[in-house]
């Protein structure tokens, strides 16, 4: 079965870093499209961030020179380092995999773990 | 970038009924590349739709989506007490992928 759990969520200063994890079972990491995509408090959804099987990554502009998304094949987890964080990256984040074929169609979503960003 | 704007912003609609729900998009969504997902308070999306109109594993068939091009609808057939919640149209033929603002469907 697979499944998403992520962590690392918090409260953290405006300015702040913090590293999200996603443990990922069932599925090989490095063999999958993974995403993170984030839910502001009553709001949409909005993609943050991808890494592909080859290893590339890519960015919202939101986000671009802030975070960076990375993997560990020993560990089968996904992560996500976030610098310089400001209020707007208030949010609930969610690492989701992607279709083998449509790599942004999301099959599989974790439960989300919470960040806010506030002095 | 694709922008998706959903209509109507709330749906307010007995058990039983049938909603219909919109999704329009700036510009042609390629191959229909048009996705679906249903939220629940406190819960991830789970994906309904994909393709425009293939519904995903599990997903019962009161649940049908069609359209092409720019305009992509979603209908619940005989609304159950379990489908009142947020739905979201996606693109994911463009990059970046961009979701719609969502509908809420909400018990009258």
């Amino acid at each position: 079965e697979v499944q998403l759990v992520e962590s690392g969520g918090g409260l953290i200063q405006p300015g702040g870093s913090l590293r999200l994890s996603c443990a990922a079972s069932g599925f090989t990491v490095s063999d999958n499209y993974l995403s993170w995509v984030r839910q502001a408090p009553g709001k949409g959804l909005e993609w943050v961030s991808v890494i592909y099987r080859g290893g590339s990554t890519y960015y919202a502009d939101a986000v671009k020179g802030r975070f960076t998304i990375s993997r560990d094949s020993f560990e089968n987890t996904l992560y996500l380092q976030m610098n310089s964080l400001t209020v707007e990256d208030t949010a609930v984040y969610y690492c989701a995999r992607g279709h083998y074929f449509d790599w942004f169609l999301f099959n599989s979503w974790g439960q989300g773990t919470l960040v806010t960003v506030s002095s | 970038e694709i922008v998706l704007t959903q209509s109507p912003g709330t749906l307010s609609l007995s058990p039983g009924e049938r909603a219909t729900l919109s999704c329009r998009a700036s510009q042609g969504v390629r191959s229909s590349f048009l996705a679906w997902y249903q939220q629940k308070p406190g819960q991830a999306p789970r994906l309904l739709i994909y393709g425009a109109s293939s519904r995903a594993t599990g997903v019962p068939d009161r649940f049908s989506g069609s359209g092409s091009g720019t305009d992509f609808t979603l209908t619940i057939n005989r609304l159950e007490p379990e489908d009142f919640a947020v739905y979201y149209c996606q693109q994911y033929a463009g990059s970046p992928t961009t979701f719609g603002q969502g509908t809420k469907v909400e018990i009258k």
